[in-house]
């Protein structure tokens, strides 16, 4: 069974541009969740999606969207990028997340220059 | 004040030595993952705990839950190299209920454990 895949692995961007991460969870999997890893504030949840619905949402400003396609594949968008948007960006896939297992991808390193 | 308080932030142990990491949460544990992680890579699934008592154990790891303490623990025994990386808890804080619950997805992390193994 392939584990959960995210796309690209390393990015790098200009401030002010928008960008795009791509996430395949686990094949079955309904539930998507994204969080961004930075060493000052460590792992922080940004939001999950269930069957294409955004169920909750962590408190980061509005440049962070997301949503879920019906194969259960997540996007999740920065727009107007800033310097402070460089971090590992993390997905994790679970089948329906509430105190299920939750398998994480490799992330997507994102470096906004 | 953090939510989920890991300890100790980094251990050198010599290859061999058992080892204990503790997570300590502030809140009320619903559940609670043990991660670990390569330096800049993904994390990998360790374990899940759920009910208090509970007990699981992989190969030469044992995580447990206290969920009188708000605690659990992450127990190796006969360290090798090959465990190094960054250990992470993750707790879900909320307990799932009906629609509208803010449980959905939200892991909560603490800082993490780096833990050095020297053969």
């Amino acid at each position: 069974k392939a584990g959960v895949t995210q796309t690209p692995r390393y990015l790098i961007k200009t401030r002010g541009q928008q960008v795009t991460l791509s996430c395949s969870p686990i094949s079955g999997h309904r539930s998507v969740s994204w969080y961004q890893q930075t060493p000052g504030q460590g792992l922080q949840f940004l939001f999950e999606y269930f069957s294409e619905t955004q169920r909750n949402k962590g408190n980061f400003p509005g440049r962070f969207s997301g949503r879920q396609f019906s194969n259960s594949r997540s996007e999740m968008n920065v727009s107007t990028l800033e310097l402070g948007d460089s971090a590992l960006y993390l997905c994790a896939s679970s089948w329906h997340n509430v105190n299920t297992e939750a398998f994480f991808g490799q992330g997507t390193r994102l470096t906004v220059v | 004040s953090q939510e989920l308080e890991q300890s100790p932030q980094s251990l050198i142990v010599q290859e061999g030595k058992n080892l204990t990491i503790n997570c300590t949460s502030s809140k009320t544990l619903y559940g609670l993952y043990w991660y670990k992680q390569k330096y800049g890579e993904g994390l990998i699934f360790l374990m899940m705990l759920q009910k208090g008592g509970e007990e699981k154990s992989h190969e030469k790891i044992t995580a447990k839950l206290d969920e009188k303490k708000q605690q659990s623990s992450l127990h190796i025994t006969a360290s090798q190299p090959s465990h190094a990386g960054i250990y992470l808890c993750g707790a879900v804080h909320h307990q799932f209920a009906r629609a509208g619950g803010t449980s959905y997805g939200k892991l909560t992390f603490g800082q993490g454990t780096i833990l050095t193994v020297h053969p």
